[in-house]
């Protein structure tokens, strides 16, 4: 069965902290990892993985996949409470299906 | 570039009352289309996908029945809700050429 496992399940931190969520996954027929900022509504997309050992950077955001030990890493610098949200790891299979982990609630207190 | 429709925004449905969720796809042709369902602050789980007209795959066993009768439209259905099938859905749509992956804005269903 494939998973996508994040964590910490919730987090909560103060403006200006630096904060590493963590995404691991066990799937059949990987293509990508992506990450996903939800905020109220649907999720808004952050980042696309798909090589070992490149980071993508944007802004305060930046992400890193390790495809040998199966997980990726989203870091945020200096968080501001606008980074509050929940943060959604998944992974696109061969077919773009797409398998999301359950998500890591950020809380960034002023 | 895709884009999602999706309606209703909310919903709030008695037990026992049937369920009809659209969702509609423009800028693109023969997309990939998904039903997703999230709990309360956590994480979203795959309920239906489609790759084609008229066939649709379901990933869980649930309440809840989907269809696609035109390429571009895909229907979540219910014949009886349930207090369980309380949650946020979301209509997604892929494109398989440029691993695009587009969210419709959702449908924050509440069963009374």
């Amino acid at each position: 069965e494939d998973k996508v496992v994040q964590s910490p399940l919730s987090l909560v931190v103060h403006e200006g902290d630096t904060v590493t969520l963590n995404c691991s996954y066990e799937v059949t027929n990987f293509r990508s990892l992506l990450w996903y900022k939800q905020e109220k509504k649907a999720p808004t997309f952050l980042f696309m993985l798909t090589s070992s050992g490149i980071e993508k950077k944007s802004g305060r955001l930046s992400s890193i996949l390790d495809k040998k030990e199966l997980f990726s890493i989203l870091n945020i610098t200096a968080t501001q409470t606008g980074d509050s949200a929940i943060y959604l790891c998944a992974v696109n299979l061969y077919g773009n299906k797409l398998v999301f982990g359950a998500g890591t609630i950020l809380r960034v207190k002023s | 570039s895709q884009t999602i429709h999706q309606w209703p925004a909310t919903l709030v449905q008695p037990v026992g009352s049937p369920l009809s969720l659209e969702c509609t796809v423009e800028g693109t042709s023969n997309p990939n289309l998904y039903w997703y369902r999230q709990a309360a602050g956590r994480g979203l789980q795959l309920l239906f996908y489609s790759v084609g007209i008229g066939q649709i795959s379901s990933e869980v066993p649930q309440n809840l029945s989907a269809s696609r009768p035109q390429d571009r439209q895909f229907i979540l259905s219910s014949k009886k809700l349930l207090l369980s099938d309380s949650g946020f859905y979301l209509c997604a749509a892929s494109d398989e050429r440029n691993y695009g992956y587009t969210f419709g804005s959702g449908t924050r269903l509440t069963v009374v």
